[in-house]
């Protein structure tokens, strides 16, 4: 069955904390998407990517794909940060689609 | 550039109504697509694109119809609305397949059939 899983589904945490955001999935992947949807419900990609590693300011994606995990890690936290993370991945069987994370709630308190 | 533009932001419908849910793009993307986001839920795919004239279901597309006509817009259409329907809906385009490309997202819009 195709699965894409987050862990946790709500995270609270103090400005400044290291924040780690887990995606595990059960599909064959050629990329995994790691995106953020803010309070106000507009959705933007953050990462794209199917080995190693990737930054983008205080943002850190990776995956280790014979694991079938990704992460998401936050640096210095701040409350801006504050929003729904989503991972998504795609199926063996398809070009045209992906598979869907639930999301994972992040509030960082000032 | 707008990026992707959806109208109505709200929309409260009554059963058995039907309306359309309008999406533009102004990037020259091929592929669109149109989820539904429920509480609790990752993004359901209802219906996508790969190019105009061009158009397949996706997870959940009864109760949805769409069309193409051209490589801009991709209006998602409610036949007959249920509250079942009731949900946000976002459209979202790439340059090809969302496997390997970003995707752009609309703003969306919050339906309620009551």
């Amino acid at each position: 069955k195709n699965e894409v899983e987050q862990s946790p589904q709500n995270l609270t945490a103090q400005e400044g904390e290291f924040i780690t955001i887990n995606c595990s999935y059960s599909v064959g992947i050629s990329a995994l998407h790691w995106l953020q949807q803010h309070p106000g419900g507009g959705i933007v990609s953050l990462f794209m990517l199917s080995s190693g590693k990737k930054k983008h300011g205080r943002l850190i994606a990776t995956i280790n794909i014979q694991e079938k995990h990704s992460s998401l890690h936050i640096t210095a936290s701040h409350p801006r940060d504050s929003a729904v993370y989503i991972c998504a991945a795609p199926p063996m069987d398809s070009n045209y689609q992906l598979i869907w994370g639930a999301g994972t709630k992040l509030i960082i308190k000032p | 550039n707008a990026g992707v533009t959806q109208t109505p932001k709200f929309q409260v419908l009554k059963t058995g109504q039907s309306m359309t849910l309008q999406c533009a793009q102004d990037m020259n993307h091929e592929y669109m697509s149109w989820y539904r986001q429920d509480p609790g839920m990752g993004l359901r795919l209802i219906h996508y694109s790969v190019g105009a004239g061009i158009t397949d279901q996706g997870e959940v597309p009864n109760g949805y119809n769409v069309s193409r006509s051209t490589t801009e817009d991709f209006p998602l259409r409610l036949l007959s609305a249920a509250p079942s329907q009731t949900s946000v809906y976002f459209c979202a385009s790439s340059l090809g397949g969302p496997p390997l490309y970003e995707q752009y997202f609309g703003p969306g819009t919050r339906l309620t059939v009551t």
